[in-house]
């Protein structure tokens, strides 16, 4: 089975420009998550769905920030304008509904590496 | 708040040598406990959790106990391979709610 997929694996940019990364769910899953990590500041939880729907968004660091889910296979986080700070790896994960469980596990994609100049 | 606290790294080990690595966690109600390990240039995959006190999980030689009394949730495994070497998270989750707190991440060197 194809697990979580993100694109672009890499991706660099100039200050100002706007940043697009993508994540596409293992299918049947019905919630997603957006993750940055930075040496500084470790793993931080930005916003996250559950069936299509944002259910909290209070990491999410600032306006140029903003993330949508307009179908159960398909995510979107962007940055405009991008800032040298931003710079970091960007995990999507999901996870499905464990009915018989407390909590659901969560997959991670392999990540977007951006790097803004 | 809900926190979590691992052990400082990085941590350097030779091949076959006992691994700890603690973990104590801060948390409202009663949590679950997820141990994720990060291979490089990889995204996080599950190790192993608990989702109540006295539970034991375990994977692939790892072991971790759900410890109430102490808050904490120790990883172990009594004898490490070169092909352990990653950065390993401690996480926990509230009941009822579906986000993860991570610990800062512990690194782990093998050497052969």
């Amino acid at each position: 089975d194809a697990g979580v997929i993100q694109s672009p694996r890499h991706e660099v940019t100039e200050m100002g420009q706007e940043v697009t990364l993508r994540c596409k769910p293992i299918s049947g899953h019905n919630s997603l998550f957006w993750y940055r990590q930075t040496m500084m500041r470790g793993l931080e939880l930005l916003i996250y769905f559950n069936n299509n729907v944002p259910i909290d968004d209070s990491g999410m660091p600032e306006d140029r920030f903003s993330a949508k889910m307009p179908n159960a296979s398909f995510s979107t986080l962007k940055i405009q304008p991008s800032e040298p700070r931003d710079s970091a790896v960007y995990f999507c994960a999901s996870s499905p509904r464990e009915r018989r469980e407390r909590q659901e596990t969560q997959y991670f994609g392999p990540g977007t590496r951006l790097l803004v100049l | 708040g809900n926190s979590v606290t691992q052990m400082e790294g990085p941590v350097t080990l030779s091949e076959e040598a006992f691994l700890t690595i603690n973990c104590t966690y801060t948390a409202t109600g009663y949590p679950s406990l997820f141990w994720y390990v990060q291979y490089p240039g990889e995204g996080l995959q599950l190790l192993l959790k608990a989702t109540k006190a006295d539970d034991k999980g375990s994977n692939k030689g790892f072991e971790a106990t759900y410890r109430k009394e102490t808050t904490s949730f120790h990883l172990e495994k009594g004898s490490v391979q070169v092909s352990d070497s990653a950065v390993y998270f401690c996480a926990l989750s509230v009941s009822g709610a579906q986000k993860l707190v991570f610990g800062q991440g512990t690194r782990l060197t093998i050497n052969p």
